[in-house]
């Protein structure tokens, strides 16, 4: 079975710093993705970064980075210069490429608040 | 291009009744995935169709059934409905088969039960 963990229920970060988000993920699948949500408080989820697991760069969109370190099983999202409007609930998820297996499973993620 | 949509966005029903939730995906694509989202349980994988036919389920009662047409929409019908239903419900849509592009969603239908 797929485990996603994200151990920060809520954080804050100064406008226009830089904030990580950890995840860690737990499969003894060697074919997966990682994936990162971000969820405003309207509901709609949306895609901010994917990495693959044999992908052998970090992947990057933008102000988003995904620290991918593999023998710690760790896909932490880094967001630089935060911005007001990144003030949401962020999910990290992951695909496995077992028979059969095609939904995400996701974290219970974190709260992230910018302050002014 | 259009975006998920999903139909209707809220939902108000009372204990035993049934509800049917819409969803209609990207245009071109193939595959539906359904997710209910609730503050106890976080974002839980209830079903996924590929070209009309269930590739995968989750562990949720049989209360709890989906379908997809030939036009790649989908329905989910929830029968008997209890109060522990009441959440978010989010359709996301992918283009290929393989499972391993970006999952767009939609902006989910909250259903509450009285």
């Amino acid at each position: 079975a797929q485990k996603i963990t994200q151990t920060q229920p809520g954080m804050f970060v100064q406008e226009k710093e830089a904030v990580t988000l950890d995840c860690t993920y737990d499969t003894s699948d060697p074919s997966y993705g990682l994936f990162w949500y971000k969820q405003p408080s309207s509901g709609e989820m949306i895609f901010l970064i994917y990495q693959g697991s044999y992908d052998q760069q970090n992947a990057t969109e933008g102000r988003y980075s995904l620290n991918f370190q593999k023998a710690r099983k760790s896909a932490n999202l880094v967001i630089s210069a935060s911005q007001l409007g990144d003030s949401a609930m962020y999910f990290c998820a992951m695909r496995v490429r077992g028979a059969g297996s095609y939904q995400l499973t996701f974290g219970k993620g974190t709260k992230l608040s910018v302050i002014p | 291009k259009a975006g998920v949509t999903q139909t209707p966005r809220y939902l108000i029903k009372t204990r035993g009744q049934q509800v049917t939730l819409s969803c209609s995906p990207i245009s071109g694509h193939r595959s539906v995935s359904w997710y209910q989202q609730t503050p106890g349980q976080g974002l839980q994988f209830l079903f996924e169709y590929f070209s009309e036919t269930q590739r995968n389920k989750g562990n949720f009662p049989g209360r709890f059934s989906g379908r997809q047409f030939s036009n790649s929409r989908s329905e989910m019908n929830v029968s008997t409905l209890e109060l522990g239903d009441s959440a978010l419900y989010l359709c996301a849509s992918s283009s290929t088969s393989d499972g391993f592009d970006e999952q767009f969603f939609g902006p989910g239908t909250r259903l509450t039960v009285l």
